[in-house]
């Protein structure tokens, strides 16, 4: 069975710029996650949907920050315009659902580098 | 969430016993011990969770001190591989209390 996929692995841009994420989680994951991780540092939550809904987003930098997940299934999430300090690993997880029986099952990342 | 409390860094030879301490005194008597693990470039992977009794599954041992202040994870075999972030976090099982909150973690490095 195929893990939680993320694309692009790896993304340079300059500041002021655009930039989006992709993630598919595992099939039948109706919990989805997207967590920031700066160098040096844990992953920090910064939404989580059920289906469709975001459900918890109270970390997300909503005047640049934003994300979907428009059919349950796949999420994007984006940044515009990026800064400097938006440089880190952008990770995606997945699980059955939210309670804490759940396990949570990581993607690889994209590590994005904004200059 | 109950704060979690690991040393920075830790080494350890191939083929013998990786302890990793864990310190959590405020933890609450619902919340559980979740160990996590990040191979260098790769997403965090589960390892163990427990709540006041020790568990083993195939990748590792979780011992809980009987006033579950502390835990400890026990990798009994260590290999090359083992060597990675690992993260000992408080985590309750429903709501917010869910959420899994990582700290900075112990790297666990495992030479020859």
């Amino acid at each position: 069975e195929a893990g939680v996929v993320q694309s692009p692995r790896y993304k340079i841009i300059e500041k002021k710029q655009p930039v989006a994420f992709w993630c598919n989680p595992i099939s039948g994951h109706n919990t989805l996650y997207w967590y920031r991780q700066n160098l040096g540092q844990g992953p920090e939550l910064l939404i989580r949907y059920e289906n469709e809904e975001a459900v918890d987003d109270s970390q997300l930098p909503k005047d640049r920050f934003s994300a979907e997940r428009l059919k349950g299934v796949d999420s994007t999430l984006k940044i515009q315009p990026a800064e400097l300090g938006d440089s880190a690993v952008y990770l995606c997880a997945s699980s059955l659902g939210a309670g804490g029986y759940n396990e949570q099952f990581f993607g690889p990342g994209t590590r994005l580098t904004v200059l | 969430d109950a704060k979690t409390t690991q040393p920075t860094s830790m080494d350890c030879a191939e083929g013998r016993a990786a302890n990793l301490p864990c310190n959590h005194s405020t933890i609450s008597g619902n919340e559980y011990v979740y160990w996590y693990r990040q191979i260098h470039s790769q997403g965090p992977q589960y390892i163990i969770h427990g709540l006041k009794n020790n568990e083993t599954n195939e990748m590792a041992s979780l011992i809980i001190t009987e006033d579950r202040k502390s835990s400890t994870l026990i990798l009994p075999h260590a290999t090359l591989r083992d060597t990675a972030v690992y993260y000992c976090i408080v985590r309750g099982y429903t709501g917010t209390a869910s959420k899994l909150t990582f700290g900075t973690g112990t790297r666990l490095q495992v030479t020859l």
